[in-house]
């Protein structure tokens, strides 16, 4: 078990242009979640997947957002004409269902994938 | 909507001594999650303790202990024989359905000599 994996680790972008981020989850871990955070608050739920369907979406996921897990296994995310109010870290987590019930399973944390639109 | 709050932006603690971080969370749930998260400047989110809401005991991890309080919805971290490695950031997060974890602002813990 290596943890949760995260590329790129940086990415630095010109408004406009599209980016799209990376997730590997612990193996074995059926579910996976990407959030943002933006400096000095914590982080906001963008969606969430249970194997490969998304099963939930946020508000904060404009439709220039798009996010996949074709597999059930890795993820990505794709900025489509970013803007600068999209600078912020990307994070992505996953979790395992063990007991088949809502709310209880632990979310284990990536390192994130810090974004800067110039 | 499910608001988490965190009423202390930073804590200051010395080494050795211990230090409370409180937070507070609304839900209709009555079954439900409630994680302390740990982050330190390089930015990776650790898991510091979890409570279970239906659990009436308080949930311990070595130096690191809960106060919950399920009628009042309070969440408090005690942290105990506090060491320079526990400054950081850290975030209450209850996860009350639809598996998101809804998370706090966040207290900054600054740890001195």
């Amino acid at each position: 078990d290596t943890g949760v994996s995260q590329n790129p680790r940086h990415k630095i972008t010109k408004r406009g242009q599209n980016v799209t981020f990376r997730c590997d989850p612990i193996s074995e871990h059926n579910r996976l979640y990407w959030y943002r955070q933006t400096l000095g608050q914590g982080p906001e739920f963008l969606t969430y997947f249970q194997n490969e369907a998304q099963l939930e979406k946020s508000r904060l996921l404009s439709d220039r957002f798009s996010a996949e897990r074709p597999k059930g296994s890795f993820s990505t995310l794709e900025i489509q004409r970013t803007e600068q109010g999209d600078s912020a870290m990307y994070l992505c987590a996953s979790s395992s269902d063990i007991a088949g019930g809502a709310s209880t399973d632990t979310q284990y944390f990536g390192p994130g994938t810090r974004l800067t639109v110039l | 909507a499910q608001t988490v709050t965190q009423s202390q932006p930073e804590m200051s603690v010395q080494e050795a001594e211990t230090v409370t971080l409180s937070c507070t969370y609304d839900t209709s749930e009555s079954d439900y999650y409630l994680f302390w998260y740990k982050q330190p400047p390089s930015r990776q989110m650790i898991l510091v303790i979890r409570q279970e809401a239906y659990k009436q005991q308080n949930a311990t991890e070595n130096r690191f202990s809960v106060n919950f309080q399920k009628a009042a919805k309070s969440f408090s971290l005690k942290i105990s024989d506090s060491q320079l490695g526990d400054a950081a950031m850290y975030f209450c997060a209850p996860n009350t359905g639809f598996q998101k974890l809804v998370f706090g602002t966040g207290t900054r813990l600054l740890v001195s000599p």
